[in-house]
């Protein structure tokens, strides 16, 4: 398995601020993600980090408003930039682990809040 | 593009009854995952399903999986109250990692 941590854990930010979060896990790992969750939502991916590389994203997220660091194998940050309460989400990072990498793991979460 | 979806999405029920959660994939996936969140939590996992016919049982909670039918179960066997929450259903962009989840079904489970 992996363990994940994740902070913070929750933050209120004013509208036009940018909030980064860290995700640290306790092994290495080639990937590593990024998903939002909207208010009484399901999970949607932002991006993938790949050590090494830049990082890849999913249809509707930009670099400009998710900038992502992945500066070794245990490490990423996600930045929500210039932020509006439409922001407002759990932000979770996630890994593969086990064998072939079927497990996912998931951090504790962000609970990030826009005013 | 890949798709999958859950039902119901709400579901309440009283304690000791049966019930069952669908989901259903669009497209071939290597493994099927199911979630569970409690409010203002992050996601435990309870199941990865990796082949058809695959069953796997925890507790109260069996799922299975029919990949010709692009199909799984999440059967919930003599509910209590301890079970509610939202489960979630995902499988995996075949031949990578990242996930496509459900909608998710909000479960509540009444004394």
């Amino acid at each position: 398995s992996a363990v994940i941590s994740q902070k913070p854990s929750r933050d209120i930010c004013q509208r036009g601020t940018s909030l980064t979060i860290q995700c640290q896990v306790d092994s290495q790992v080639t990937m590593m993600f990024w998903y939002r969750q909207q208010p009484g939502q399901s999970l949607t991916l932002i991006a993938t980090a790949n050590q090494g590389s830049e990082a890849t994203y999913e249809s509707g997220f930009v670099i400009d408003k998710f900038p992502i660091s992945r500066p070794n194998l245990t490490f990423s940050t996600l930045t929500v930039s210039n932020m509006s309460p439409e922001d407002s989400s759990i932000y979770l990072c996630s890994v593969g682990a086990g064998p072939l990498f079927g497990e996912a793991f998931f951090g504790q979460g962000t609970r990030l809040t826009v005013v | 593009e890949l798709k999958v979806e859950q039902n119901p999405l709400f579901l309440s029920m009283q304690e000791g009854k049966n019930y069952t959660i669908y989901c259903n994939y669009s497209t071939t996936s290597d493994r099927l995952y199911w979630y569970r969140q409690d409010p203002g939590k992050s996601l435990e996992s309870l199941f990865v399903l990796l082949s058809n016919g695959a069953v796997k049982q925890e507790g109260r909670l069996m799922a299975s999986l029919d990949t010709k039918a692009r199909l799984s179960t999440l059967h919930i066997t003599a509910a209590v109250h301890d079970l509610s929450a939202t489960y979630f259903c995902a499988v995996n962009t075949p031949g990578a990692q990242k996930l496509v989840f459900g909608q998710g079904t909000r479960l509540t489970i009444n004394p």
